[in-house]
């Protein structure tokens, strides 16, 4: 299957700060989304973007599908942007998902 | 609102016993999943199914059991053959189209005493 890898692993910033979440991927996808964890484990749906950027508020996520990776921005963190967050993939002819091993983000106020 | 629940949210039992996660949808998807998430780890997927009376194995199927009769349910039972079922256990739905949006239930977390 698919493989996917994030980075960093785990990044803390201070409130205020501006950070960059990447995730690559191994082959050609069909589907590529970005979720938020919170605290409690409920996972929000934050993009949808096998390709090209979108931009929702103070976060916006570029998916360059031909060199297979996606980038996720958060600007202006708040210390409730805090959790992890996961890329999952769909890959090309096929309809499972397949996540990366997410990053941790701890916004310090 | 259109969603995914799943209950219970908090489940206590007893090493041995079997036990049932419920996971309803009203979003008219197709395909539903079932991931485990262990503390400070990613998803795996354990079942998956594409179409009512059919589900495939993900990549821990081993102790899990689930099925498919209606379309808005996709129940899943930890039996007592899961060495390790205290987790956190996710569902999720997807319209089955391989570009279909994944939107998740809010989960339940499963501790075996």
């Amino acid at each position: 299957g698919i493989q996917v890898e994030q980075s960093p692993p785990d990044l803390i910033l201070q409130e205020g700060a501006n950070s960059t979440l990447r995730c690559n991927f191994s082959d050609s996808v069909n589907n590529l989304q970005w979720f938020h964890q919170n605290p409690w484990g409920q996972l929000i749906n934050l993009f949808y973007i096998p390709s090209g950027t979108k931009q929702n508020g103070r976060l916006s996520a570029t998916t360059v599908a031909t060199e297979r990776y996606s980038l996720l921005y958060i600007s202006s963190s708040q210390t409730t942007d805090s959790g992890v967050y996961f890329c999952a993939v769909v890959e090309r002819g096929f309809n499972k998902f397949y996540f990366g091993s997410g990053t941790k983000l701890n916004v310090k106020p | 609102d259109g969603g995914i629940t799943q209950s219970p949210k908090y489940l206590f039992r007893k090493e041995g016993q079997n036990v049932t996660l419920s996971c309803e949808q009203n979003l008219n998807h197709d395909a539903m999943y079932w991931y485990r998430q262990d503390p400070g780890q990613g998803l795996r997927l354990i079942y998956y199914s594409q179409i009512v009376n059919d589900f495939q194995k993900g990549d821990i199927a081993e102790g899990y059991s689930v099925s498919r009769e209606k379309k808005e349910s996709f129940p899943l039972t930890v039996t007592s053959a899961q060495k390790n079922p205290t987790a956190f256990y996710l569902c999720a739905s997807s319209t089955g189209r391989s570009a279909g949006e994944l939107f998740f239930g809010e989960g339940s977390r499963l501790t075996v005493l």
